[in-house]
């Protein structure tokens, strides 16, 4: 069952611009995660944060979340070539349990 | 250096002949759990493992086995592999203090 929808599906952008990325769910969720999926290989966590939190901060990166629209966004600020990736949110439920549920992804291009 | 392996990375077999991809963790992490990606569909679960001897089915679990004999062990079975199985799998680990999840770095499996 699919509970993340992320949008926009791609995105180009500039090196030095920011990049924003939305997701939205389903369901009541414990936490939502954002991870990056370089060309081909495994995903690499990024952020988690609570469904009790409204933002979060992690270098470069800023992640809201909404649980009254059940919306989450990311923000890459000062975007690098190596930024390059695709962007997954996932979310996880109120089961007691590690169950992610992951959206269908945004890809980033970053050029130089 | 923290992190889970599979294998193989590669594979093409054909319709019917049994394969087992392997898939280890070095965290000591109790849960695991098996995805498929497939264009424009996202990440999949296909089977979970809470710890050992604790298996259960995820979102696509049809034609697919597993088993968790030991904590770090964690291989994924297709009886008889069919072309609808060519996909991009990954492996996960993680640890029930944090809901934040390890991939391995994928394996790619063609059955024709």
């Amino acid at each position: 069952s699919q509970q993340g929808e992320e949008d926009p599906q791609a995105l180009s952008i500039q090196e030095g611009e920011n990049a924003t990325m939305n997701c939205s769910y389903k369901t009541s969720i414990n936490n939502l995660q954002w991870y990056r999926q370089n060309s081909g290989r495994g995903l690499v966590h990024l952020i988690l944060i609570r469904s009790n939190e409204r933002e979060k901060h992690s270098g470069r990166l800023r992640v809201t979340l909404d649980t009254s629209k059940k919306s989450s966004s990311l923000l890459i600020t000062a975007s690098r070539a190596a930024d390059t990736a695709s962007y997954f949110c996932a979310t996880a439920m109120n089961t007691g349990f590690q169950k992610l549920v992951f959206g269908t992804g945004t890809r980033l291009l970053v050029s130089p | 250096e923290a992190q889970v392996t599979q294998n193989p990375r590669y594979l093409i077999t054909v319709t019917g002949k049994k394969l087992t991809v392997t898939c280890s963790q070095n965290m000591n992490h109790e849960y695991m759990s098996w995805y498929r990606q497939d264009p424009g569909l996202g990440l999949r679960q296909i089977y979970y493992s809470m710890n050992v001897e604790v298996t259960d089915k995820g979102d696509v679990p049809e034609g697919y086995k597993v088993s968790r004999k030991e904590k770090r062990n964690f291989p994924l079975i297709l009886e008889s592999p069919s072309p609808n199985q060519t996909s991009l799998y990954f492996c996960a680990s993680g640890t029930g203090n944090t809901y934040e999840q390890y991939f391995g770095p994928g394996t790619r499996l063609t059955v024709t």
